[in-house]
């Protein structure tokens, strides 16, 4: 079966660096989303992409936070500087126009 | 957007059928009932969607009523693997792309 990858899997790091998490879509699907998880508010959309381009990032913290879509093939997530509060598991998802959303497994951040 | 309201949480028994509901009262006529669940350290994967007919595929059944105020969301033999967070979406429509709003979610238990 197709499937969302997503890296690193788990990030440790020091409050103040940067993080890049990176998805690779599954081939053929045109739209990316960004979702944030963490025990308090459960999952989140951040931002997503079509075509590339990006449709609404409303749900992203904007002074910290940058998704980009450099190619079809990869989706990045950039937070600098990293905070503690950023910590959560972040889930990349991708689905073929108004079809069903694919989730990759995650990478589980972790800012000290 | 229209909001959804599940149990907190279910059990059933191995082998059993679990029917696990969810309340849409605000939905509008062309929002569609997603379910989607979340296994542990998993994201989440897609099950089944409807827009006002009963739905079935290989994993479950969608049951949704005649007024589209509620649904249900069938696992006809739940089996352990099928121990996770079922989470009912109603699907926000925008710009020809849709955006998943997660609630909090029924999580399922099922019992050996």
């Amino acid at each position: 079966d197709a499937r969302v990858t997503q890296t690193p899997r788990h990030k440790v790091t020091e409050m103040g660096q940067e993080v890049t998490m990176r998805c690779q879509p599954i081939l053929g699907h045109n739209t990316v989303f960004w979702y944030r998880q963490t025990m308090m508010q459960g999952l989140e959309l951040l931002a997503y992409f079509r075509n590339r381009a990006p449709l609404d990032d409303s749900g992203m913290p904007k002074d910290r936070f940058s998704a980009e879509m450099p190619d079809a093939t990869l989706a990045t997530l950039k937070i600098q500087p990293s905070e503690p509060r950023d910590s959560a598991v972040y889930f990349c998802a991708s689905a073929q126009g108004g079809r069903p959303q694919h989730f990759g497994d995650g990478t589980r951040l972790s800012i000290l | 957007d229209a909001k959804t309201t599940q149990p907190p949480s279910m059990d059933c028994a191995e082998g059993r059928a679990a029917n696990l509901p969810c309340n849409h009262s605000t939905i509008s006529g062309n929002e569609y009932v997603y379910w989607y669940r979340q296994i542990h350290s998993q994201g989440p994967q897609y099950i089944i969607h409807g827009l006002k007919n009963n739905e079935t595929n290989e994993m479950a059944s969608l049951i949704i009523t005649e007024d589209r105020k509620s649904s249900t969301l069938i696992l006809p033999h739940a089996t352990l693997r099928d121990t996770a967070v079922y989470y009912c979406i109603v699907r926000v429509w925008g710009d020809s792309s849709y955006k998943l709003i997660f609630g909090s979610g029924t999580r399922l238990l099922v019992r050996p």
